[in-house]
Parts: C-alpha cells; sequence; structure tokens
C-alpha cells in the first residue's frame, strides 16, 4: 500500500525566511496531495492542495510543488510569520481509494520572531 | 457557524466499556471519515462512508463500528474500550470522497 515519508520532523527558521518541507509517495497511483496546518488543541486545517496533472499552486505566500518522476511533493513558505508555528502534514490517495488520506507524521514548525 | 461538531471534546473511559463518539456536519457533505492521531504515527484512517447508508473499513478498522443513518451523524462506537485505543479522534468530511476533507477539532479519549 500507499506510504508517505515527511522530512524534517522539526523546523526551526527566523521571521521572514522560508520553510520548506518535503515529502515522497510510494504508490505512483497517487493522485491528490493536501497539506494540513494543526495547532495545538486543534484539528488539522487544509491550507492547499494539488492534483497530480498539475505540477505547481500557489496561494499567496504558500505554494505546493510535485514531481510525479520522483514522487515526492513539497510545501514552500515564504515570508514565514510567528503565525506560520504548528505542526504540518502532507497526505497522499489515489483514485477510488475512498477518500482514504495517507497521511505523513508531521512537521513542527517554529517560527522565531 | 457551518462545519464540524465532535463530541465529547474528552473523556476517561475505563477499559471494557463501550462508548460512542458524536460526529454532526451541517454542510450536507456526502462522505464522512474517522481518523486517530497518535503521537509519532500521525493520522490513520478507521472508517469511512462515502454516503448515507454506505460505510466501509479504513487502516485501523479493528475494535471500532461505525453507522450512517443519515447525512449529518456518524457516530464512532467502541464496543468494548482497550487501553491501546486511547488516542485524539478526528472526524472529517468531504463534498465527495474524491475532494477535500475538512476536520473536526477532535475528542481525546483515555482508556484505562
Amino acid at each position: 500500500g500507499e506510504n508517505v515519508e515527511q522530512h524534517p520532523s522539526t523546523l526551526s527558521v527566523q521571521e521572514g525566511d522560508s520553510a520548506v518541507i518535503k515529502c515522497t509517495y510510494s504508490d505512483s497511483a497517487s493522485n491528490y496531495f493536501p497539506w494540513y496546518k494543526q495547532e495545538l488543541g486543534k484539528g488539522p486545517q487544509l491550507i492547499i492542495d494539488i492534483r497530480s496533472n498539475v505540477g505547481e499552486k500557489k496561494d499567496q505566500r504558500i505554494a505546493v510543488t510535485l514531481n510525479k518522476t520522483a514522487k515526492h511533493f513539497s510545501l514552500h513558505i515564504t515570508e514565514t510569520q510567528p503565525e506560520d508555528s504548528a505542526v504540518y502534514f502532507c497526505a497522499a490517495s489515489w483514485a477510488g481509494s475512498q477518500g482514504n488520506l495517507i497521511f505523513g507524521k508531521g512537521t513542527k514548525l517554529s517560527v522565531k520572531p | 457557524i457551518a462545519g464540524i461538531t465532535q463530541a465529547p471534546t474528552s473523556q476517561i473511559l475505563a477499559a471494557g466499556r463501550r462508548m460512542t463518539l458524536r460526529c454532526t456536519q451541517d454542510m450536507r457533505h456526502n462522505a464522512m471519515y474517522w481518523y486517530r492521531q497518535d503521537l509519532g504515527l500521525g493520522l490513520r484512517l478507521i472508517h469511512y462512508s462515502n454516503t448515507a447508508g454506505t460505510t466501509g473499513k479504513g487502516e485501523v478498522p479493528d475494535g471500532y463500528s461505525v453507522s450512517r443513518a443519515n447525512t449529518d451523524d456518524f457516530p464512532l462506537t467502541l464496543a468494548s474500550a482497550v487501553p491501546s485505543q486511547t488516542s485524539v479522534y478526528f472526524c472529517a468530511s468531504s463534498v465527495e470522497s474524491d475532494q477535500p476533507q475538512h476536520f473536526g477539532d477532535g475528542t481525546r479519549l483515555s482508556i484505562l
């Protein structure tokens, strides 16, 4: 079955710097890749997603890139702010999976003022 | 405010007891899901429902059951709780099964 590896597990950056989190997946049939942000005591919040027919997607300071050949996708946050501090999860699913998202183990991002 | 409501927010339960976690959404989403989140393991799918009246097993279904009598509600039942079911449980929903999933704020469950 599908396996999603996420790196790094922790990431500390200075306010204003960029942050990059990378995920690799094993199943070449995977075609949907969402990213979630989870704050303490809250549920995961969808921040951006990408489908396999697109190589890059951007939403203000957040972007996701997908490399289908290498089977990896990355979250890029520019001009980081303290409120970006949270745990970020990547996930993958495939056509016919009935919405079964396979999650990475998460990256704890700390943005230092 | 539209969204997903989970209840209770937290619960301490004796092993062997029966427990039902409630999940209600008011977005008229067809698909609903239950995940558990454990430290170091991320989120794992327990059960899902693509539409009212149907359910399916996810990655870790053993020890859990669900029902989907209507569009809005998707309760998760632990028939006889065991300590390994100590976890944070999240309910999610999406318009259809291949659409983005939106999560509730979870139920923190401790089995002693």
